[in-house]
């Protein structure tokens, strides 16, 4: 069965420094799709960013950028220039061949001013 | 913009009541979804629906059931609250299925439960 495995509870950053939140999943699959989501505090959960296995470049959106390692099935996400607003709940996600989404147990990320 | 709406932010129930959880999607999406979120769980798919009157049981879909009469509306219904059920409910809807930039699953601001 697939899992998804998010290592660390809670991490914190200063304000303007660079952050990694680890990853990793469990697929016997080769073609699958990768998530990272964002939940910040009473708000919505938002996409942060998507990767599709059989692309080998790293996928990145501003200052949201992924190491996708395929042989390591190991997924973390770099956040460069961290601001206050990037405080909120990470949950990594994983998808094959259907609609669903596997899910990680989330990373609360706090900002330090 | 991709707008999905919960019936309610907040719900006090007590146990052994039906209670209905409703979600709305103005982007006619395909598929809707319904999941349950706890803390150090992440979330956990309860119902999806690919498509009208289409059901399909996720991971824990014990004690619940849904309907999806239209496009844009998908309810999860507990049937006989328990307070096990005491939980934050959020809804999410996609185009498309995997494979495609359309399967970003959208979501709604949630409706958090609470069984007495």
């Amino acid at each position: 069965a697939q899992t998804v495995t998010q290592s660390q509870p809670e991490m914190s950053v200063q304000e303007a420094e660079t952050v990694t939140l680890s990853c990793t999943y469990d697929t016997s699959e080769s073609d699958y799709y990768l998530f990272w989501y964002k939940q910040p505090p009473s708000r919505q959960m938002i996409l942060v960013i998507r990767q599709e296995a059989y692309k080998q470049q790293n996928a990145t959106e501003n200052r949201f950028s992924v190491n996708f390692q395929k042989a390591a099935k190991s997924f973390s996400l770099k956040i460069s220039d961290s601001q206050l607003g990037d405080a909120a709940m990470y949950f990594c996600a994983y998808m094959y061949s259907n609609y669903q989404l596997i899910w990680g147990a989330g990373t609360k990320l706090i900002i330090k001013p | 913009d991709v707008k999905v709406t919960q019936s309610s932010r907040y719900l006090v129930k007590r146990t052994g009541e039906k209670v209905f959880l409703e979600c709305v999607q103005d982007m006619d999406h395909e598929n809707m979804f319904w999941y349950r979120q706890d803390p150090g769980l992440g979330l956990r798919l309860i119902y999806f629906s690919y498509d009208v009157k289409m059901k399909e049981k996720g991971d824990i879909p014990e004690g619940y059931s849904v309907s999806r009469e239209k496009k844009e509306r998908f309810s999860l219904i507990l049937e006989s609250a328990s307070t096990n059920q005491t939980s934050m409910y959020l809804c999410a809807s996609s185009l498309s299925e995997a494979g495609s930039s359309t399967d970003t699953q959208y979501f709604g601001p949630g409706t958090r439960l609470t069984v007495l």
